[in-house]
């Protein structure tokens, strides 16, 4: 399976500011997702990331507000621009399993306060 | 398209019994089905996975879980809570063939276990 790891683990931002968040994966993947998780609530899927295209942004999420960019087949930003306190959430990242299953790995997260 | 529903927002068991969290799902195409466990200030888990074949599937840590087609359900058990349980779970669908492969989680059951 793959491992994943994301940078910065936790940050605490004034409004106003933007935040990129990096996500690593130890073998080469075609597709990456974005999910944001608001604080007691589930995971909701932010955008679709292939290598070589642009992100496919989910209903209610704009590329304005979440700029994607996955360089390599190995690794992928995203950045929560011009914060607000209601961006405070948990961002992950995951990858899909090269199999058969549609199984996705996820990375650890980053936990994101904005003030 | 799909949807998961989880009956139980929380669930709460004693040590030593059995756990039943329960997940109904609507897709329009074959289903993969997953559950995964989030402990707290940790990233998800995979606890198991329904991919067409066996109707129970066994994962670690003790669970398992039964697809049924004329219920559209996948609830998740184990027959005797360990401390280490004390969770968020949350129950996943994403269609085996289309395009995409996205995920959507249900709205997650947090389980207490109690000495």
């Amino acid at each position: 399976s793959a491992v994943i790891s994301q940078k910065p683990s936790r940050d605490i931002c004034q409004r106003g500011t933007s935040l990129t968040i990096q996500c690593q994966v130890d073998s080469q993947v075609t597709m990456m997702f974005w999910y944001r998780q608001q604080p007691g609530q589930s995971l909701t899927l932010i955008a679709t990331a292939n290598q070589g295209s642009e992100a496919t942004y989910e209903s209610g999420f704009v590329i304005d507000k979440f700029p994607i960019s996955r360089p390599n087949l190995t690794f992928s930003t995203l950045t929560v621009s011009n914060m607000s306190p209601e961006d405070s959430s948990i961002y992950l990242c995951s990858v899909r399993d090269r199999g058969y299953d549609n199984e996705q790995f996820f990375g650890p997260g980053t936990r994101l306060t904005v003030l | 398209a799909q949807s998961v529903t989880q009956l139980d927002s929380h669930v709460s068991v004693s040590e030593g019994t059995p756990v039943l969290l329960r997940c109904n799902y609507s897709s329009s195409y074959s289903p993969s089905l997953f559950w995964y466990v989030q402990h707290p200030n940790k990233g998800l888990q995979l606890l198991l996975k329904y991919t067409s074949a066996a109707t129970l599937v066994k994962g670690i840590n003790g669970f398992e879980a039964e697809f049924k087609k004329s219920e559209t359900s996948f609830h998740l058990t184990k027959p005797s809570a360990h401390m280490s349980d004390a969770a968020e779970y949350f129950c996943v669908v994403s269609p085996i063939k289309a395009a995409g492969n996205k995920l959507t989680f249900g709205g997650g059951t947090r389980v207490l276990v109690k000495p």
